[in-house]
């Protein structure tokens, strides 16, 4: 079955430490990638996206992702992390069989930066 | 610009009555959709729209009901609401194809 996994669910970070979130895959064939962020009591916000073309993939707020085709992988990473990060993180993966271009997102991930 | 804004922002509802959640774009998009939010499960997809007069089942349709009249508006329906529809409810839109969806602010539904 077709499903997007993020490893962790719960993160805590001190501020300037460096951040990688995980996120797997299952679909074949062509996919777009996506994160999103949400902070506390907003909606999702897109940090960003993948479509083709160069796998490292540069997005708002200093974030970053790689795409590793061979792992079905889009792992999302931040250098240096401050307090304002503090929210939850959503990989999406749209493939070629969503009907009308509908996402499939992972459980999330928590992010918690501590001062 | 507004983008996607939801109506209403918070709901308790008991259960068995009905509701019908409203959303609406501003920004010409060919696709919504609903989605519901729970703890620990992510974002799950209720339905979808492809254009107007369209509708289509997503994960997870039982208990709901959509209506896309018009371009702009999309509503989603309970007709009786259940205890574990209790959840926030995210509508988004887009253009499709390549280019990402847009979210509104959610609604917060309890049902007791």
């Amino acid at each position: 079955a077709q499903s997007v996994s993020q490893h962790n669910h719960h993160v805590i970070l001190s501020e300037a430490a460096s951040l990688e979130l995980g996120c797997n895959y299952s679909y074949g064939g062509t996919v777009n990638l996506f994160w999103y962020v949400q902070y506390p009591g907003q909606h999702l916000q897109l940090l960003l996206k993948y479509f083709s073309g160069d796998p490292l993939v540069k997005g708002i707020k200093g974030f970053e992702a790689e795409f590793i085709k061979s792992k079905f992988s889009f792992n999302l990473r931040k250098p240096s992390v401050q307090w304002s990060d503090t929210a939850e993180y959503f990989c999406a993966v749209r493939s070629n069989s969503n009907s009308g271009y509908a996402l499939n997102f992972g459980k999330g991930t928590s992010l918690l930066v501590t001062p | 610009n507004a983008g996607v804004t939801q109506t209403p922002k918070f709901r308790v509802l008991k259960t068995g009555q009905s509701m019908t959640l409203l959303c609406a774009q501003d920004m010409n998009h060919e696709y919504m959709y609903w989605y519901r939010q729970d703890p620990g499960m992510g974002l799950r997809l209720i339905h979808y729209s492809v254009g107007e007069g369209t509708t289509a089942k997503g994960e997870v349709p039982d208990g709901y009901n959509v209506s896309r009249l018009k371009k702009q508006n999309f509503l989603l329906g309970l007709e009786s609401a259940a205890p574990s529809q209790t959840s926030v409810y995210f509508c988004a839109s887009g253009e499709g194809g390549l280019q990402p969806q847009h979210f509104g602010d959610g609604t917060r539904l309890s049902i007791l």
